[in-house]
């Protein structure tokens, strides 16, 4: 699977919105774009994925360039807690079998 | 729907004894499930994969005498920490896949374990 590079860690102003990129610059043409979220000291929570589009949820949404070697994650209005390590993934959808492997994240700290 | 249930959520044990963590999918079935472990400040780390019916496959560099898994049907995944010691103490959190579920992989809510 395809590494990714995020920045270590970024601060956001509650109310605004969170823009949070990930570069994947070997990502190949059958491998999706997945985003997670760890709240301090629980599991992962799923927010996103996508493949070539830009996608929309609840959640967030998610812009992936033409070339898809990089994309961006939206809050579009932070809150308090939503402060989270973010993780952009990359990975190879098929059998269950494929596992996800985790890089480093962007540590968000929303402020008032 | 969707819910990964892990048991339980923090274990103090002492130097030497096995502890045994509990993963359930609650409202789906799961073939695969798969064993992280973090440490503070770090990101997670693939233990291995467990599959329903057979050996566990595991990450190189992790010892699979120590860890054991078990996932003998398909809502049950079970991690054994085999004569524990203060090294292993970490947080250990499982994750499962639903088949036909649009974001596939679902997280428990981690355990916590502290060896003594």
């Amino acid at each position: 699977d395809a590494k990714t590079t995020q920045p270590p860690s970024m601060d956001c102003a509650e109310g605004r919105a969170a823009n949070l990129p990930c570069n994947h610059s070997t990502i190949s043409g059958n491998e999706y774009v997945y985003w997670y979220r760890q709240i301090h000291s629980q599991g992962p929570q799923y927010i996103i994925h996508g493949l070539k589009n830009n996608e929309t949820n609840e959640m967030a949404s998610l812009i992936i360039t033409e070339d898809r070697k990089s994309s961006t994650l939206i809050l579009p209005h932070a809150t308090l807690r939503d402060t989270a390590v973010y993780y952009c993934i990359v990975r190879v959808d098929g059998p269950a079998g494929n596992k996800l492997t985790f890089g480093g994240g962007t540590r968000v700290l929303v402020k008032p | 729907g969707a819910v990964v249930s892990q048991h339980p959520s923090w274990v103090i044990c002492k130097s030497g004894t096995s502890v045994k963590i509990e993963c359930r999918s609650l409202d789906f079935q799961a073939t695969t499930m798969f064993w992280y472990r973090q440490f503070p400040k770090q990101s997670l780390m693939l233990m291995a994969t467990s599959n329903e019916g057979s050996k566990a496959t595991y990450e190189q560099g992790v010892e699979k005498d120590k860890f054991l898994i078990n996932h003998a049907s398909l809502t049950l995944s079970t991690l054994t920490v085999t004569s524990a010691h203060p090294e292993d103490s970490s947080f250990y959190i499982c994750s499962a896949r639903a088949q036909g579920v649009v974001y596939g992989y679902t997280f428990g809510s981690g355990t916590r374990l502290t060896v003594v």
